[in-house]
């Protein structure tokens, strides 16, 4: 049975600062990492995925996967307001689509 | 382009009742999923359509939950009769035929209260 663990928060960082989320799995099998956004009351929306090891940087967000530890983390640089909202990890069931959830991870980014 | 819509998107019911959720996909999208967040918990696999057949359908909670998608468009989710810890938002999603979890698209959920 699959795992994705996440520290829920509330994760408070002041505007400009960079917020740090991190994710841990279970399944050392897994090969593809997904980070949704989801605001208060909308639908999660996908906002990052990575499976290499390393760095995977759009914007002012940064994927981070570390296989080995079994652990994947997403950067958030100069963070404004509009970035306060609960983030998921997620990772596919095996040779199949659906997708394993943490329990997210709330960030409250404060002006 | 239109995005997944749910409907209805809230629902009271009382312990007993039958409730049935609508997900429409986005036009074109042969996968279909449905998730479920109960209060307090991550959000939970349901079932995964392909076009109108089941493709994986383990994490339905038991046979009280009946999902079906007709002619491979919308689908319904049907909660027959709904007990309490049915409560939550129920999510549909949807993705094209080959790119599955790498672009899965999510409505708006439904938030079914059951009392």
């Amino acid at each position: 049975q699959k795992e994705v663990e996440q520290n829920s928060g509330p994760l408070s960082v002041p505007e400009g600062a960079i917020a740090s989320l991190n994710c841990t799995y279970s399944d050392r099998g897994s090969q593809s990492f997904f980070w949704y956004r989801q605001y208060s009351g909308k639908s999660p929306e996908l906002i990052m995925f990575i499976y290499s090891n390393g760095d995977k940087e759009d914007g002012r967000f940064t994927a981070q996967l570390n296989k080995a530890s079994q652990y994947v983390s997403l950067l958030i640089r100069d963070s404004q307001p509009s970035d306060s909202a609960t983030y998921l990890c997620a990772v596919p069931l095996p040779g199949n689509t659906p997708l394993v959830f943490g329990k997210g991870t709330r960030l409250s980014v404060i002006a | 382009e239109a995005g997944v819509t749910q409907f209805p998107s809230h629902s009271v019911i009382e312990k007993g009742q039958t409730v049935t959720l609508r997900c429409d996909p986005i036009s074109g999208h042969d996968n279909l999923y449905w998730y479920r967040r109960v209060m307090g918990k991550e959000i939970k696999f349901l079932l995964h359509f392909v076009k109108e057949s089941k493709q994986d359908e383990s994490g339905m909670p038991n046979n009280r939950f009946l999902a079906e998608r007709t002619g491979g468009t919308y689908s319904t989710l049907k909660v027959q009769p709904a007990e309490l810890e049915d409560s939550g938002v129920y999510f549909c999603a949807s993705s094209p035929r080959w790119t599955g979890a790498y672009e899965q698209y999510f409505g708006p959920g439904t938030r079914l209260t059951v009392t």
